[in-house]
């Protein structure tokens, strides 16, 4: 199936700073998100962007599906930030549903 | 519009059980997929259920088993319980006409099996 990689895996930033987290897909893709879960498990959509590029706030996302990869971007990190954020992919045209990346954990420090 | 719920929010089982859990969609959502999430194996699509009917199934034995009511309310069942049955399962729901598009999650039972 469809392999899903995420980095990094671990990610401490004081808060205001900017991270890039990135995402490489094995095959090419119908569907990309960007889920972020907080700390008590709840999985938040944050992005459907199987290409281009798209803004909401202080978070974008940029998906260049010639060269399978994904990047979201994060400005002026505060600590509700925190959690895992993960890339997710359809496998076979969804057939496999979403298959997701292990994640990056980001932890913003006050 | 209220959220995707699940109950039971917390489930303590022993191994060789069976367990139900349980998911009620945002109104008007008619798909349901299911996550298994573990700290080894990470999130894991374990099925959808479209209008009553499984419409994707991933790569788990057949201890797992789902159904969908004609209300889009969802269930899954696991039979038999094993101690790697221990997880965080999620239930997701999607609007008309999105796919797999724009899912939304609900907060998840989380199922200890000792």
């Amino acid at each position: 199936g469809i392999q899903v990689e995420q980095s990094p895996p671990d990610l401490i930033l004081q808060e205001g700073a900017n991270s890039t987290l990135r995402c490489n897909f094995s095959d090419s893709v119908n569907n990309l998100q960007w889920f972020h879960q907080n700390p008590w498990g709840q999985l938040i959509n944050l992005f459907y962007i199987p290409s281009g590029t798209k803004q909401n706030g202080r978070l974008s996302a940029t998906t260049v599906a010639t060269e399978r990869y994904s990047l979201l971007y994060i400005s002026s990190s505060q600590t509700t930030d925190s959690g895992v954020y993960f890339c997710a992919v359809d496998g076979r045209g969804g057939a496999d549903g979403l298959t997701f990346g292990k994640g990056t954990h980001l932890i913003i420090q006050p | 519009k209220a959220g995707v719920t699940q109950t039971p929010r917390y489930l303590i089982k022993t191994r060789g059980q069976q367990v139900t859990l349980s998911c009620s969609p945002i109104s008007g959502h008619r798909s349901v997929s299911w996550y298994q999430q573990t700290p080894g194996q990470g999130l894991q699509f374990l099925f959808e259920y479209f209008s009553e009917t499984q419409r994707n199934k991933g790569n788990f034995p057949g201890r797992f088993s789902g159904r969908q009511f004609s209300n889009s309310r969802s269930e899954m069942n696991v039979s038999t319980l094993e101690l790697g049955d221990s997880a965080l399962y999620l239930c997701a729901s999607s609007p008309p006409g999105q796919g797999m598009k724009t899912q939304y999650f609900g907060p998840g039972t989380r199922l200890l099996v000792l």
